[in-house]
């Protein structure tokens, strides 16, 4: 079974609006993290937010905040006040206990294109 | 924040030649680096696992022989492609764990484009 989906594709938003990436994870261990990274077409991976299997609020980091739902295993990734700068792929993350919490499953990612 | 480099960040090579990738950790030291593969328009595929001092552990289905890593140091890790073919073109990302941080802590470098003709 997949451990991260991403069932968007690509998504348009207009600029200066909120925007809700999905991520759905798949995980029978207690202790886990999921991550949000944004990669722009120049390739590097930039991380955004973290989230863990414990916390029991929603992060926060600027205009990103994660909607972490326990329950229904979502971790989804809301922009707020889009900007064009924020054109670009997003993966969601996960890294379970196992393998000293090395390892990172990914999602197959969501491009964002904002509009001006 | 922590930076990882790569070099090169672009690479051609002709089919059968070998090609050597480096990743670096600038200012911390890493005892686990990490090998991902990215095909155009898809997700980071973990190849490896390379700690300092030992050999990597490899993903189901990542030949040993055709990519090598060495992690020699603590800031310092090699991804050799052997005998390169046109289906090795890709992009290689390296991520790198500081060894003091937390385990949240994994930072990538900037990639590297390989082209095999």
């Amino acid at each position: 079974a997949q451990k991260i989906t991403q069932t968007q594709p690509g998504m348009f938003v207009q600029e200066k609006e909120a925007v809700t990436l999905d991520c759905t994870y798949d995980t029978s261990d207690p202790s886990y993290g999921l991550f949000w990274y944004k990669q722009p077409s120049s390739g590097e991976m930039i991380f955004l937010i973290y989230q863990g299997s414990y916390d029991q609020q929603n992060a926060t980091e600027g205009r990103y905040s994660l909607n972490f739902q326990k329950a229904r295993k979502s971790a989804n990734l809301v922009i707020s006040a889009s900007q064009l700068g924020d054109s670009a792929m997003y993966f969601c993350a996960m890294r379970e206990r196992d393998y000293n919490f090395n390892k990172f499953y990914f999602g197959s990612g969501t491009k964002l294109n904002v509009k001006p | 924040g922590a930076v990882v480099s790569q070099h090169p960040s672009r690479v051609i090579c002709k089919s059968g030649t070998s090609v050597k990738i480096e990743c670096r950790s600038l200012d911390f030291q890493a005892t686990t680096m990490f090998w991902y593969r990215q095909f155009p328009k898809k997700s980071l595929m973990l190849m490896a696992t390379s700690n300092e001092g030992s050999k990597a552990t490899y993903e189901q289905g990542v030949e040993k022989d055709k990519f090598l890593i060495n992690h020699a140091s603590l800031t310092l890790s090699t991804l050799t492609v052997t005998s390169a073919h046109p289906e090795d073109s890709s992009f290689y990302i390296c991520s790198a764990r500081d060894r003091t941080g937390s385990y949240n802590e994994q930072f990538f470098g900037p990639g590297t484009r390989l082209t095999v003709l």
